[in-house]
């Protein structure tokens, strides 16, 4: 079946700083990609629709400058947390759609902690 | 916003025992798809209902959906201590919300050998 892959799978970092995680459709071309967050113990809240070759549609409350998106080919989608702040620190998770879109793989997920 | 609710949050079986959990949502939807999460992974995609179907079977999964209550159940019978997972439904909107999955709040299951 199609995978989705992340990368990397956890990362800490200093409060500050910025940091990357790459979503890769790995053997199918996914021109929307979602990203989600996840707090412990709680559901995945969706923070992003990432469209490939145009801007991405942000959820309410999600601020489009401090989680970058860039969808920059049809197997890969990057999310960039700007000065990441302790609060920052979650599981984000992201999924594209496949066959007739009604479901999605997911990727792996990265664990992000912001010290 | 549609998210959904689930109930029990938390459910501890037996091995052998089956496990219900159960799913609501506010608006019209698509299709209603459970998924299971093991710890600190990814989701994997378990089973898809339409809004036009009642019930469905994929081994030891079945699926209800009751649309007039905007509800749905999944039972897993036989369970295994494999089973212990969170599972979390997820509900599809009409195509202008744009294939965006609408998550619950998920059931942690344990099931114990």
């Amino acid at each position: 079946g199609a995978v989705v892959s992340q990368h990397p799978s956890w990362v800490i970092c200093k409060s500050g700083t910025s940091v990357k995680i790459e979503c890769r459709s790995l053997d199918f071309q996914a021109t929307t990609m979602f990203w989600y967050r996840q707090f412990p113990k709680q559901s995945l809240m969706l923070m992003a629709t990432s469209n490939e070759g145009s801007k991405a549609t942000y959820e309410q409350g999600v601020e489009k400058d401090k989680f970058l998106i860039n969808h920059a080919s049809l197997t890969l989608s990057t999310l960039t947390v700007t000065s990441a702040h302790p609060e920052d620190s979650s599981f984000y998770i992201c999924s594209a759609p496949w066959g007739l879109k009604e479901t999605q793989y997911f990727g792996p997920g990265t664990r992000l902690l912001v010290l | 916003s549609q998210q959904g609710e689930e109930d029990p949050q938390a459910l501890s079986i037996q091995e052998g025992e089956n496990a219900t959990m159960n799913c609501s949502y506010k608006t019209s939807i698509n299709n209603l798809q459970w998924y299971r999460q093991n710890s600190g992974r990814g989701l994997v995609h378990l089973i898809l209902i339409r809004s036009n179907e009642r019930e469905k079977h994929s081994g030891r999964l079945r699926v209800t959906l009751d649309t007039s209550k905007k509800s749905s159940s999944l039972l897993i019978t036989a369970s295994r201590a494999a089973d212990t997972a969170s599972y979390f439904c997820a509900t599809l909107g009409r195509l202008e919300y744009g294939n965006k999955l609408v998550f619950g709040a998920g059931t942690i299951l344990r099931v114990k050998s």
